[in-house]
């Protein structure tokens, strides 16, 4: 299927624990993003690439590893979840930084015990 | 203080009503403003996007900036049920195109 796309929808896990989250688009989009979702926060940037190998940190990157050697994935990685990562997180992909869409998938619901 | 101040409601309207939804920005570097809808437990989708003041209609939807007083406003003409939604603003300075995000303003039209 065309578009953006995130796996798992859900998932629960303890603390300690590594997770990581799959995001995966099939425009070919040089920028793809990372944002967590939070009530009474809106959305926050974790970490964004502007093209594969090419990661730089957001707002709130601490926690959160990232990767991108393949143009169309950008995996997001908690080394070892804590209760405050519990969140929504959103991949969203874009292609020429100043007239081109930003993308959103469809959130990955994360809960940590 | 956040770069981008919106209002997180609710706004509860009745169908037909005129909704005005607004953000202030502290950046004058800002140059691009969005308006993203999100319904509930789903990604967002752009709605409205504008480059530097002015205003931009789009069917039932109007988006005007205001440079001079950093305020963002999102009009919506006849508003429906399936308006519904959250309602998110964003802006985004040229150098680097990546938008800063309002909270969001829970949006709710009753029939």
């Amino acid at each position: 299927d065309a578009g953006i796309t995130q796996s798992p929808r859900y998932k629960i896990t303890e603390t300690g624990r590594q997770v990581t989250l799959m995001c995966h688009q099939t425009w070919s989009h040089s920028y793809m993003f990372w944002y967590r979702q939070d009530l009474g926060h809106g959305l926050r940037l974790i970490y964004y690439s502007a093209a594969a190998d090419i990661t730089d940190k957001g707002e709130v990157p601490d926690g959160y590893v990232v990767s991108r050697s393949k143009t169309e994935n950008f995996p997001l990685t908690l080394e070892s979840a804590t209760r405050s990562q519990t969140s929504v997180y959103f991949c969203a992909s874009r292609g020429s930084p100043s007239t081109d869409t930003q993308y959103f998938g469809p959130g990955t619901r994360l809960t940590v015990l | 203080q956040k770069e981008v101040e919106q209002d997180p409601g609710p706004l509860s309207v009745p169908e037909g009503a005129i909704v005005s939804l607004n953000c202030t920005y502290s950046n004058s570097a800002f140059q691009y403003f969005m308006w993203y809808r999100q319904y509930s437990r789903k990604g967002p989708e752009l709605l409205m996007y504008t480059y530097s003041s002015g205003n931009k209609e789009d069917g039932r939807f109007t988006a005007q900036v205001d440079k001079s007083s950093k305020y963002i406003s999102l009009f919506i003409r006849d508003s429906q049920p399936s308006d519904s939604a959250t309602y998110l603003c964003a802006t985004a300075s040229g150098g680097s195109y990546i938008p800063t995000f309002g909270r969001g303003t829970s949006l709710i039209v009753h029939p």
